[in-house]
């Protein structure tokens, strides 16, 4: 059981590129989010999505897409990436609302 | 939404009892609090969730008075690998709202040996 994985764990950009942020989980959940945090502060929700085929905007979803086409999948998307992006990413699951989240390792971004 | 106050860092010993208070002043009829545990370039990890009176598992405690305006988390007997960040979310319940979920600044727990 792997529970969440994120690829990659590190990334530079350059301004106004695209990248895609890969997230899979083996717990078969149904709510996966997308967190980002800046340095020395908390996690912000980015989006998150209730099942597969349904997403929504978080707190800070400006700049991001997302979809959500299978239960074990949660790919972020940055379409043109800017240097306020970044940040350290975390995807995280959880079996329902209100129950534990599984976070992943992260993926840390910088955008030069 | 149910903000949440907590303080922004913490000193103790090892063997010392660590108690993290929060305050959520605004917090629903539905809202649980939940307590996350970060390490450094880690992703948070769940340590314990309850709604009301005290819950305690394993690893801590988390008591709740009656009017729910405040929880504290209780670590018993610290040690040097419980040096991290503790969040203390609220709104994470029933009642949905997960486009309100904030983690906050969080509280830097340093131990000491």
């Amino acid at each position: 059981n792997a529970g969440v994985t994120q690829t990659p764990k590190f990334r530079i950009l350059k301004i106004g590129q695209s990248m895609t942020l890969q997230c899979t989980q083996d717990m078969n959940h149904n709510y996966m989010y997308w967190y980002r945090q800046d340095p020395g502060m908390g996690l912000k929700l980015i989006y998150y999505s209730v099942g597969a085929g349904i997403t929504d905007k978080g707190e800070v979803p400006n700049g991001y897409n997302v979809s959500r086409s299978t239960t074990e999948d949660f790919p972020l998307r940055l379409e043109l990436a800017a240097p306020s992006q970044t940040s350290v990413y975390f995807c995280a699951s959880s079996y329902s609302q209100g129950y534990e989240q599984f976070f992943g390792p992260g993926t840390r971004l910088t955008v030069l | 939404l149910a903000k949440t106050t907590q303080p922004i860092s913490m000193d103790s010993y090892e063997g010392q009892e660590v108690n993290i208070t929060c305050s959520h002043n605004n917090i629903a009829t539905n809202d649980y609090i939940t307590w996350y545990q970060q390490f450094p370039s880690q992703g948070p990890r769940f340590i314990i969730q309850g709604y009301k009176t005290k819950v305690t598992n394993e690893v801590a405690s988390l008591f709740i008075p009656a009017d729910r305006k405040s929880s504290t988390l209780s670590l018993p007997r610290v040690s040097l690998s419980d040096t991290a960040v503790y969040y203390c979310l609220v709104g994470v319940g029933i009642s949905g709202g997960y486009n309100k979920l904030i983690f906050g600044a969080g509280t830097r727990l340093a131990v000491h040996p």
